[in-house]
């Protein structure tokens, strides 16, 4: 267990709408990352961050952005949702030996 | 940019049989990290196995072990005396050095595993 949870867990919005979601961890973690899951793609990397208040951009980062104010909380934030936005959405830590990620337990988001 | 190709969509295994994912990349690195996920129908993504470029042992952990051809970039994952349990995607990844840790992400395998 990484200690890390994301908020809220489910979530249906409307196109144009703003949403953030929110990413926590517990175990002082210096990078952090945002991941989509989409079926037939994987995981692609949205946006990261390597520290507070520095971020950069993943794969995937059209009509995304982030923030980090606080070493334990990883924001990510649709300014105006798409429906091509509805997806499952990953926080992750890395903290092993050779890099490797923890991830949070996923959040689902369905934009009408 | 990398990139990971798993061949296999779906794959089928009978209780306490074996079976092995297929995972190649493409890159130009000679080190690099690689890791094997397991996500079960929870959703929840759980590190199985994880190998450095550099090392020529095969990992291992447990049930789980890892076919890892440098030259051939092929990076598979076998699964021993398989379980009801593991039933889910199998995700490979891959890892440059210095990248901040970034992972490039397979499509995925789904396995089923039948009794």
């Amino acid at each position: 267990d990484a200690g890390i949870t994301q908020s809220p867990r489910h979530k249906v919005t409307e196109t144009g709408t703003p949403v953030t979601l929110r990413c926590h961890q517990t175990e002082n973690h210096r990078y952090m990352y945002w991941y989509r899951q989409d079926p037939g793609h994987g995981l692609r990397l949205i946006h990261y961050s390597y520290g507070v208040k520095d971020t950069d951009k993943g794969e995937v980062s059209d009509g995304y952005s982030v923030s980090r104010s606080k070493t334990e909380d990883f924001l990510l934030t649709l300014e105006s949702a798409t429906s091509s936005q509805t997806s499952v959405y990953f926080c992750a830590i890395s903290g092993g030996p050779l890099g490797e990620q923890y991830f949070g337990p996923g959040t689902r988001l369905t934009v009408t | 940019a990398q990139t990971v190709t798993q061949s296999q969509p779906e794959m089928s295994v009978q209780e306490a049989e074996t079976v092995t994912l297929s995972c190649t990349y493409d890159t130009s690195e000679s080190d690099y990290y690689l890791f094997w996920y397991k996500q079960p129908p929870s959703r929840q993504m759980i590190l199985v196995i994880r190998q450095e470029a550099y090392k020529q042992q095969n990992a291992t952990e447990n049930r789980f072990s890892v076919n890892f051809q440098k030259a051939a970039k092929s990076f598979s994952l076998k699964i021993s005396d398989s379980q009801l349990g593991d039933a889910a995607m199998y995700f490979c990844a891959y890892r440059s050095p210095g990248t901040a840790s970034k992972l490039t992400f397979g499509t995925g395998t789904r396995l089923q595993v039948t009794l």
